[in-house]
């Protein structure tokens, strides 16, 4: 099946550095990628919709200049924190939607990397 | 997309099957029902998911009643190795180039119990 790599699993930085983390779809193009954050025994929440060869759109209340979002090419993403501060610390995603097959695209599928865990000191 | 409500948590014996209810009452017609489930400090896991049919495949099956306004996903027979959030999200099927972010509400936290 699809495999989505993410990395680092786990990053410790100092405030005010920033952080790239960065999401591989290691078998498959993804011309679409997601990130989402998550906090301690809360849901997921989507901050930005990354495409390949343009700008990321960013969900409403997601900082753009705080969480750069890269796509450079059809296998990677990549999420910048910049000038990362303590409330930063979360549980950060990537998804990669696979291209459908036929026609019939809501059997697009959307794989998960294993996420990363940024802590700010 | 059409939001969903699901039980905040649920318990169940090993061996037995978890039935996991999601209700969609404000689905549309080209919305698809999807489940989800996330084990501790990992990324969700696609489990499966369905328009209006009921669905089976080797981790679970997907029962959508036949006015789609709720949903049950079935893990026959429970493990330890199930104790997850499970998440049920419908996403609308626009075809060809669709964006079709995936939305996660709260889940319902199921724990498998010895």
């Amino acid at each position: 099946g699809a495999v989505v790599s993410q990395h680092p699993s786990r990053v410790i930085c100092k405030s005010g550095t920033s952080v790239k983390i960065e999401c591989r779809s290691l078998d498959f193009q993804a011309t679409t990628m997601f990130w989402y954050r998550q906090f301690p025994k809360k849901s997921l929440m989507l901050m930005a919709t990354s495409n390949e060869g343009s700008k990321a759109t960013y969900e409403q209340g997601v900082e753009k200049d705080k969480f750069l979002i890269n796509h450079a090419s059809l296998t990677l993403s990549t999420l910048t924190v910049t000038s990362a501060h303590p409330e930063d610390s979360s549980f950060y995603i990537c998804s990669a939607r696979e291209p459908g097959t036929g026609y019939v695209s809501a059997n697009y599928g959307y794989t998960f990397g294993s996420g990363t865990r940024l802590t700010v000191v | 997309d059409a939001k969903t409500t699901q039980p905040p948590s649920m318990d169940c014996a090993e061996g037995r099957a978890a039935n996991l209810p999601c209700n969609h009452s404000t689905i549309s017609g080209n919305e698809y029902v999807y489940w989800y489930r996330q084990i501790h400090s990992q990324g969700p896991q696609y489990i499966i998911h369905g328009l209006k049919n009921n669905e089976t495949n080797e981790m679970a099956s997907l029962i959508i009643t036949e006015d789609r306004k709720s949903s049950t996903l079935i893990l026959p027979h429970a493990t330890l190795r199930d104790t997850a959030v499970y998440y049920c999200i419908v996403r609308a099927y626009a075809g060809g180039t669709s964006y079709g972010k995936l939305t996660f509400g709260q889940g319902t936290i199921l724990t498998v119990h010895p």
